[in-house]
């Protein structure tokens, strides 16, 4: 069994300063993990995915996440928010099953809000 | 680019209705998923197809069925539309092995069932 869960559900924060969107995973085998951002209106996209290499992932857009078995985390992190950053992220944890089709358990979601 | 395109971003419907979401992708993969998006539910999956006439239910097929009689289209059906299914519908597709394991997704259907 696989779950994920995203500890904060809003995060405000002025433009400029630091971004932290914390999540948690809980899987029985190694998993592939993602964070998806989803902007008002459109569809999601892929910002980051961790597959078992570096556990420092870099992304889009200046975001970063780190896989760390130990606590099982996967914590977003931006070291300057920006204004276009207001949007929903979603983490995201894969097993891959029966050989083909992988299995994608999302997050709840966490909005970020940006302020000036 | 990869695209994956679904017939239409609203639509309103009455209960009882018949409702086709139509789906189409264009880098010939093999999956195809549907998922619903609800407010501090995320997304959770309905159906999934691995191949064509393949079907496999996801968390929550209840009140769904889908159809996938060629490659590239995925359809998902609301035999009888409740309130219940008013949502945002997400498609998705992905190839098979490791490289599946990140999707494509579409630009989203709201509906609203009345």
């Amino acid at each position: 069994a696989q779950s994920v869960t995203q500890l904060d559900s809003h995060v405000s924060v002025s433009e400029g300063t630091p971004v932290l969107l914390r999540c948690n995973y809980s899987s029985s085998y190694s998993p592939s993990l993602f964070w998806y951002v989803q902007h008002p209106n459109k569809g999601l996209q892929l910002l980051l995915k961790y597959t078992s290499a570096a556990t420092l992932v870099k992304g889009i857009n200046g975001f970063e996440a780190e896989f760390k078995k130990s606590e099982t985390s996967f914590h977003l992190t931006k070291p300057s928010a920006h204004m276009s950053d207001a949007a929903e992220y979603f983490c995201v944890v894969s097993l891959s099953f029966t050989g083909t089709a992988s299995k994608l358990t999302f997050g709840t979601g966490t909005r970020l809000q940006v302020t000036l | 680019d990869v695209k994956v395109t679904q017939s239409s971003r609203y639509l309103v419907k009455r209960t009882g209705e018949k409702v086709f979401l139509e789906c189409v992708q264009d880098m010939d993969h093999e999956n195809m998923f549907w998922y619903r998006q609800d407010p501090g539910l995320g997304l959770r999956l309905i159906y999934f197809s691995y191949d064509v006439k393949m079907k496999e239910k996801g968390d929550i097929p209840e009140g769904y069925s889908v159809s996938r009689e060629k490659k590239e289209r995925f359809s998902l059906i609301l035999e009888s539309a409740s309130t219940n299914q008013t949502s945002m519908y997400l498609c998705a597709s992905s190839r098979t092995g490791l490289a599946g394991t990140y999707k494509y997704f579409g630009p989203g259907t709201r509906l609203t069932v009345l």
